[in-house]
């Protein structure tokens, strides 16, 4: 049973550029969560997808959008990138309905120069 | 905004000691968990806590809640060296997987062999 997976692993951009990264949820999850992670701080809650749609945001720019599809795999998009992009972006599923768990991808280790 | 605020930032033991770690936060929480990430990688949850419980067990982990002055602390016992990693507190406003988690901080936990 595959858990969390994201890609790519690791991805280097120029400022101003836009990046597109993507997750698969563990089987049997229909929500996705996406958090970014900065060196050295915790994860903060960029948004979360249920029914392809965008269920929650946290504090972020409309510079970061995203996409959930039929299959439930999900997008996160980030236009203008800025230096302070730079960061890890973990993905999360879970399961509506279900209590708590949720589970984490390996993540997306995002540099922009 | 990060939620809870962890303690201490780093904390250094030798194999076989306990390692303590707290945390505290400002809201209202349904519940509170812990995680470990090792190396900057995906988060591993640990133990969840919730709201109208004040201690838990899971193996060698001790977690207790104080909703009165909003804290919580993480007691991992007897640590091995496989214990290195960094810990992370994060809160639940309300139920269910689909909660939006607001993380801490973090933790740096060396355990040396």
């Amino acid at each position: 049973d595959a858990g969390v997976t994201q890609s790519p692993t690791h991805l280097i951009k120029t400022r101003g550029q836009q990046v597109t990264l993507r997750c698969s949820p563990k089987s049997g999850h229909d929500t996705v969560s996406w958090y970014q992670q900065a060196l050295g701080q915790g994860p903060q809650f960029i948004f979360q997808y249920y029914e392809e749609e965008e269920r929650q945001r946290g504090n972020f720019p409309d510079r970061f959008s995203g996409h959930q599809f039929p299959n439930y795999s999900s997008e996160l998009n980030v236009n203008a990138l800025l230096l302070g992009d730079s960061a890890l972006y973990l993905c999360a599923s879970s399961l509506q309905g279900e209590s708590y768990e949720q589970y984490f991808g390996p993540g997306t280790r995002l540099t922009v120069t | 905004s990060q939620q809870g605020e962890e303690d201490p930032q780093a904390l250094s033991i030798q194999e076989g000691e306990n390692a303590t770690m707290n945390c505290s936060y400002k809201t209202s929480i349904n519940n509170l968990q812990w995680y470990r990430q090792n190396s900057g990688r995906g988060l591993v949850h640990l133990i969840l806590i919730r709201s109208n419980e004040r201690e838990k067990h899971s193996g060698r982990l001790r977690v207790t809640l104080d909703t009165s002055k909003k804290s919580s602390s993480l007691l991992i016992t007897a640590s091995r060296a496989a214990d290195t990693a960094s810990y992370f507190c994060a809160t639940a406003p309300y139920t269910g997987a689909n909660s939006k988690l607001t993380f801490g901080k973090g933790i740096t936990l060396s355990v040396r062999p």
